[in-house]
This record gives C-alpha cells, structure tokens and sequence, in this order.
C-alpha cells in the first residue's frame, strides 16, 4: 500500500527549462512533506520542505507547490541545470508529538535528466 | 567533516553470518534511523531511536536489531543473514524537521 506516490519513473528537460516532479499521497495524516534529490553511490539530500499549513515554500530555484485537496505535491526547478540531474524523492511524515521522531514514507523516486 | 557517516560503505558475506553496520552522526540530533533501500528503489524506514524510545517498523524480521550505545550512534545488527536481505541501508538522522542520511551500505548476501 504506497502511501506517496511519485508516477512518473523518468522525466527529462532541456537545460535552462522548467523541471516539474510531482507526488501524490493518500495518508490525510500526513502533515510535513519534503522533497530530496540522490546521486548514485550517496544517501539523499534535503532539498526543501512545505508543512500542510502552507501551500508554496520557495528557495532559490526551487519551488514546492501543495495542494491540500487534491493531496499532490509538485517541487518546481527554474531554470534546469545538468547538475539537477539526480533521482528525486518526495516524502511525508504524520504529526507528531513533542519527543517522538517524524518517520519519513518515501515515493519511489524520479530520475530527472537535464539535457544540455 | 561529515554529518552522518555510516561503514562499511560495501558489504558481502555469506547466507547464515551475522554483521553490523555502524552509524554516526555529530549534527547533535535526537533521533536516528535505519531505512532500507530495496530492489525496487524504495525507500523504508526500519527503526527510529529517539531518547531510548524504539519504534520498529513492524514488518522488519526481528533478526534485525538496533543498538544505541549513545546518542550520536546508532548501530544496526543482522542476524543469520537471507539473500532478501541485500540492499542499500541508510542510517539517517534529524531533530525535528528534514532527516540527514549518511550515504549507505550495500550490503549484499551470496
């Protein structure tokens, strides 16, 4: 039962583009979310996050959009550099309560390829 | 300086045989976790540790045990290792927002 869901395996941009990965979640649980970026051979990277209470969270050239309703999360890279090239994951935790750990459900990840 | 660091980065031995992966982190964080990577690229949490609080992820065989000597270590031990065991593990941790991984070891089974 995968709880977030990232549906496209692959995507691929021109460099100088717009990068749009987009995540679906069916926990209404879910509070936090958070988006990572991988390399091969490394442990994922933090890249930006968006509590339910807010529906944008921006930094620098990326962009995490939420929608509440629809329970979809999209991040939004402007403009694609080949150094963006990476999987990406999308996460979400519940809430919790003061003293316990946030544990992260991943998506299965999208390999994004930027084309110089 | 590294954040979360976790060895060996590579792991191979046989069916039956115990091992240990060790973690590290000097972030000054809480909570640490264990998550596997499995065949399929996802990604699961297996333990969180926060302040001798355990929580298991209740699908992990309890061949799997972690143990928290202090708070900036938490080690994974695998007992009488199965081919289904190979994958990536991932020892991460966080105070209360994004979680920092360190960056894996494949373990793999022959």
């Amino acid at each position: 039962d995968q709880q977030v869901k990232q549906n496209s395996p692959s995507l691929s941009v021109q460099e100088g583009r717009i990068s749009i990965l987009n995540c679906d979640y069916t926990n209404s649980m879910f509070d936090y979310f958070l988006w990572y970026k991988k390399y091969p051979a490394e442990g994922p990277t933090f890249l930006i996050s968006i509590s339910s209470i807010k529906d944008k969270n921006e930094d620098g050239r990326f962009t995490v959009f939420l929608n509440k309703s629809a329970k979809h999360l999209s991040l939004h890279i402007v403009p694609s550099q080949p150094g963006d090239s990476a999987v990406y994951f999308c996460a979400a935790s519940p809430f919790f309560t003061s003293g316990s750990a946030r544990q992260l459900t991943f998506g299965s990840g999208t390999q994004l390829t930027v084309l110089p | 300086d590294t954040a979360v660091s976790q060895t060996p980065k590579y792991l191979v031995t046989q069916m039956g045989n115990d091992k240990s992966i060790k973690c590290e982190q000097n972030l000054g964080h809480d909570t640490m976790y264990w998550y596997k990577q499995d065949s399929k690229k996802f990604l699961k949490i297996m333990f969180s540790y926060n302040n001798k609080e355990l929580i298991i992820n209740e699908t992990v065989p309890n061949r799997f045990s972690p143990k928290s000597p202090d708070k900036a270590h938490l080690n994974l031990h695998i007992n009488s290792l199965e081919l289904g065991d190979s994958a990536v593990y991932f020892c991460a941790s966080s105070r209360t927002g994004e979680a920092f991984f360190g960056q894996g070891t494949r373990l793999t089974v022959v």
